[in-house]
């Protein structure tokens, strides 16, 4: 099993919608959970990250995190087609950080 | 804050050479992580240190890799005798203690 699993997409929004991306871990003593955008043949860029249980919003976006479901996702509002990118998320268990395999998202104008 | 600086952006060599990469981090950051990602996968973990000390490397790591961090400040990687599978962009992020990290821009390794 591996430690940070997504789905892969292409998860497909028009322009304005609500895009969902969502996240599970397996280590129930992963401490933080990050979310971050790469854009093709770029570096991962940090968007949100969350400690605890419950939602964190920060402008468009909202990160929520479910321990005892050991569930992250990312909402983003008012979706733009300049959010059109690979979405990952990362898991700090221990010292290591995991990331999943990203989820790919397309905004349609 | 002047970022990850990694250096060279683009490597390529022929099978068998030996390469290095290295990497400043953000001045005020003691973590230093580098990863390597291929197509259509997040990025792997390699190594990790603390200041200068090299405090964790992934078991999936062959004995051909070697990272430092001599002064705690930048780090090098060094891969010898390089394969067709090294072929990847090799990324390094580096944080405080506990706190998200921030990526370099990569450097992209292709082996010929």
């Amino acid at each position: 099993q591996k430690e940070v699993e997504q789905n892969s997409g292409p998860l497909s929004v028009p322009e304005g919608a609500i895009a969902s991306l969502n996240c599970t871990y397996s280590d129930r003593g992963s401490q933080s959970f990050f979310w971050y955008r790469q854009y093709s043949g770029k570096s991962p860029e940090l968007i949100m990250f969350i400690y605890s249980n419950g939602d964190k919003e920060d402008g468009r976006f909202t990160a929520q995190l479910n321990k005892a479901s050991q569930y992250v996702s990312l909402l983003i509002r008012d979706s733009q087609p300049s959010d059109s990118a690979t979405y990952l998320c990362a898991v700090l268990t221990g010292n290591q950080f995991y990331f999943g395999t990203g989820t790919s998202l397309t905004v349609i104008p | 804050d002047t970022g990850v600086s990694q250096d060279p952006r683009h490597k390529i060599t022929k099978r068998g050479q030996n390469v290095t990469f290295r990497c400043d981090p953000i001045s005020e950051h003691n973590r230093l992580y580098w990863y390597r990602q291929t197509l259509g996968q997040g990025p792997e973990f390699l190594t990790y240190f603390q200041n200068e000390a090299q405090l964790e490397k992934s078991r999936l790591l062959s004995d051909r890799f070697s990272a430092e961090r001599p002064k705690g400040s930048f780090s090098t990687l060094e891969i010898q005798r390089t394969e067709q599978g090294d072929s990847a962009m090799y990324l390094c992020a580096s944080s405080r203690q506990n706190q998200p990290q921030h990526f370099g821009d990569g450097t992209r390794l292709s082996i010929l």
